[in-house]
């Protein structure tokens, strides 16, 4: 059971360059996020999906943009990486079980904008 | 508005030891759910435990246990008998059940000394 999968693992940017971070998860949950998480800090969430073709914005979207497709992939893609965007980002999804509820993380992507 | 908020940056426990990790939340939402996560130097997110706002009683994962004040607005970690490996950032979050996001709050370097 690969849970949710994400890649790259690392990458290095030059500013201004774009590129898409992949995130999958074969576990079939509805709710999907992306998550930030600069050096020293929490993580703080840049877009979220309720389900297939629904996304909406977290507290930090300037710069980012997602889809979601399937219910299965939720790509991040950074248009114009400036130095601000090197952090790590953590893709995740969750469910709901009854009351209780549980967030799955993925390894994270370390990007560096230089 | 939702917040969660953790006052400690950094904390040290003697092995062996019981430590609290403090956890404060604000929530317009009258059903929620807190959480902890573990995130060792490696750098991925383990989640520990879970409390649901209804819940009666505190949550308890084996060396772990929620210690919930819900008029107090607090969900504090415990964990009985440190080790070393127990050393690792340590993230309070909380989810109302209106509400499709997570919050995290900035965390808490937890280090056990031998």
């Amino acid at each position: 059971n690969a849970g949710v999968t994400q890649t790259p693992k690392f990458r290095i940017l030059k500013i201004g360059q774009s590129m898409t971070l992949q995130c999958a998860q074969d576990m079939n949950h509805n709710y999907m996020y992306w998550y930030r998480q600069d050096p020293g800090m929490g993580l703080k969430l840049i877009y979220y999906s309720v389900g297939a073709g629904i996304t909406d914005k977290g507290e930090v979207p300037n710069g980012y943009n997602v889809s979601r497709s399937t219910t299965e992939d939720f790509p991040l893609r950074l248009e114009l990486a400036a130095p601000s965007q090197t952090s790590v980002y953590f893709c995740a999804s969750s469910y709901r079980e009854g009351r209780s509820e549980k967030l799955f993380f993925g390894s994270g992507t370390q990007l560096s904008v230089l | 508005a939702q917040k969660i908020t953790q006052t400690q940056p950094g904390m040290f426990v003697q092995e062996k030891e019981a430590v609290t990790l403090d956890c404060t939340y604000d929530t317009s939402d009258p059903s929620y759910g807190l959480f902890w996560y573990k995130q060792p130097s490696s750098g991925e997110m383990i989640f520990l435990i879970y409390q649901g706002s209804y819940d009666q009683q505190n949550a308890t994962e084996g060396r772990y246990s929620l210690n919930f004040q819900k008029a107090r607005k607090s969900a504090n970690l415990v964990i009985s008998a440190s080790q070393l490996g127990d050393s690792a950032m340590y993230f309070c979050a909380m989810k109302g059940d209106n509400f499709n996001k997570f919050y995290f709050g900035s965390g808490t370097k937890l280090n056990v000394k031998p």
